[in-house]
């Protein structure tokens, strides 16, 4: 079944580019949308954005100017790259994918599949 | 941005209890509604789309109605491993967003 994996530097430093790789395993990356999702430790859950395999994204407003998300394809991965971080970014990030296999349903922005989250925290 | 919020935020139950939680849009969502559970140290897990569709693999003792603002998530009889955070989350329009869960706990 189809699993995911991010991975990434646990620990960075304010203002610099927190960079984390989700890797798709067992199903291929192509027909739906992922999502990358975070969770400050005993918060709530915050969508980042997401990207179609075609390179289409969509961004949170509130972080549209430091938010990169990118695919590769040929690596089964996402990637995201979040820029200027600060404490506030402190969270466990998650990649998840979408319900829907684009050419068969269209896409349902609901998440059925989810990597076991990455803690990234920002400090000096 | 479309506001989502729960009520409550948290509740105490039994095994065996009929539990509902409420979700509430800032403006209508139609039926673009989600709930996920959550537990501590583990990814949330999609338990209903599309207001009321269970997800493969969900027991049936979940289910989910509302439209438009107003949305529940009915648990008919709660199990020991129901025992999470619930939360909603819209799909009507980006930014998607949550609500703030509620935390079921045994009584």
């Amino acid at each position: 079944q189809v699993q995911l994996q991010e991975s990434g530097p646990g620990l960075v430093k304010p203002s610099e580019t927190l960079s984390l790789t989700c890797t798709v395993s067992g199903g291929s990356i192509s027909r739906h949308y992922w999502s990358w999702i975070r969770q400050p430790a005993g918060k709530g859950l915050e969508w980042i954005g997401r990207i179609y395999t075609s390179g289409s994204t969509n961004y949170n407003p509130s972080l549209k100017s430091r938010v990169t998300v990118s695919v590769d394809t040929s690596k089964n991965q996402i990637s995201l790259k979040l820029s200027s971080v600060t404490a506030a970014d402190t969270a466990v990030y998650y990649c998840a994918r979408d319900l829907g296999d684009v050419a068969v349903t269209g896409y349902f922005d609901a998440f059925d599949i989810w990597g076991q989250g990455t803690m990234v925290t920002v400090s000096s | 941005d479309i506001q989502m919020t729960q009520s409550p935020s948290s509740l105490s139950a039994s095994v065996g209890d009929r539990v509902t939680i409420t979700c509430r849009a800032s403006q209508s969502i139609s039926s673009y509604l989600g709930w996920y559970q959550q537990k501590p140290g583990q990814a949330p897990k999609l338990l209903i789309y599309a207001t009321s569709s269970l997800q493969s693999g969900v027991p049936s003792r979940f289910s989910g109605s509302g439209s438009g603002t107003d949305f529940t998530l009915t648990i008919s009889s709660l199990q020991p491993e129901d025992f999470a955070t619930y939360y909603c989350q819209q799909s009507y329009s980006t930014p998607l967003t949550f609500g703030p869960g509620t935390k079921v706990d045994i009584k």
